[in-house]
């Protein structure tokens, strides 16, 4: 399996617009996890999806953020419209129920 | 709620050294506990994951042991090497049925030639 993939591993957008990540988790995993890393807060989990259902949403900082998995394969976490402190690297990883843990790359984004 | 924390912040050591890396946390009810390591500009590689009903793992020159009583946890890393360097990260995950992974600060491994 090629790991956790995520794209675009670099985003610069300016204050207001919209940005989209997006995430396919391993295959045969059941949990999948978004997690933001900043220098001054270090990993915050946002939100994590345990069979495509959110099951806890209470890391999402404010409704400008939104996140879904269609399915089994895919989720997106969306951020609209975008502030310069939102500027952070954010992880998507999947597991299967309490199992390892696995990460991708990152989505490194800048808001201007 | 639960609360991971990681000392030292940073550790400087000559290469071949053994060294230990701690990880606590608040609330010992888990499902498990995982080592992480972290290059710059990377994502985080999994390097151990301990059960709650196991004490230790081991892999290669790496053993993480698990004390759910005293909510702890080490690191050992034997015979450091310049290539260990980087950051490391411990994580537990809540044995409330919420299963999230809740990770601690971090500490910055720097080994010297």
């Amino acid at each position: 399996d090629a790991g956790v993939i995520q794209s675009p591993r670099h985003e610069v957008t300016e204050m207001g617009q919209e940005v989209t990540l997006r995430c396919k988790p391993i295959s045969g995993h059941n949990s999948l996890f978004w997690y933001r890393q900043t220098m001054m807060r270090g990993l915050e989990l946002l939100i994590y999806f345990n069979n495509n259902v959110p099951i806890d949403d209470s890391g999402m900082p404010e409704d400008r953020f939104s996140a879904k998995m269609p399915n089994a394969s895919f989720s997106t976490l969306k951020i609209q419209p975008s502030e310069p402190r939102d500027s952070a690297v954010y992880f998507c990883a999947s597991s299967f129920i309490t199992g390892e843990l696995f990460f991708g790359e990152g989505s490194r984004l800048t808001v201007l | 709620k639960q609360e991971v924390t990681q000392i030292p912040a940073a550790l400087s050591v000559p290469e071949g050294e053994n060294l230990v890396l701690n990880c606590s946390f608040t609330d010992s009810a888990i499902y498990n506990l995982q080592w992480f390591r972290q290059d710059p500009g990377k994502g985080l590689t999994s390097l151990l994951l301990i059960q709650s009903s196991q004490r230790e793992q081991t892999s290669g020159r790496l053993n993480a042991s698990l004390d759910k009583s005293s909510g702890r946890s080490t690191l050992y890393i034997a015979a450091s090497q310049p290539g260990d360097s980087a950051t490391y990260l411990c994580a537990v995950m809540g044995g409330d049925s919420s299963y999230k992974l809740i990770f601690g600060s971090g500490t910055r491994l720097l080994v010297r030639p």
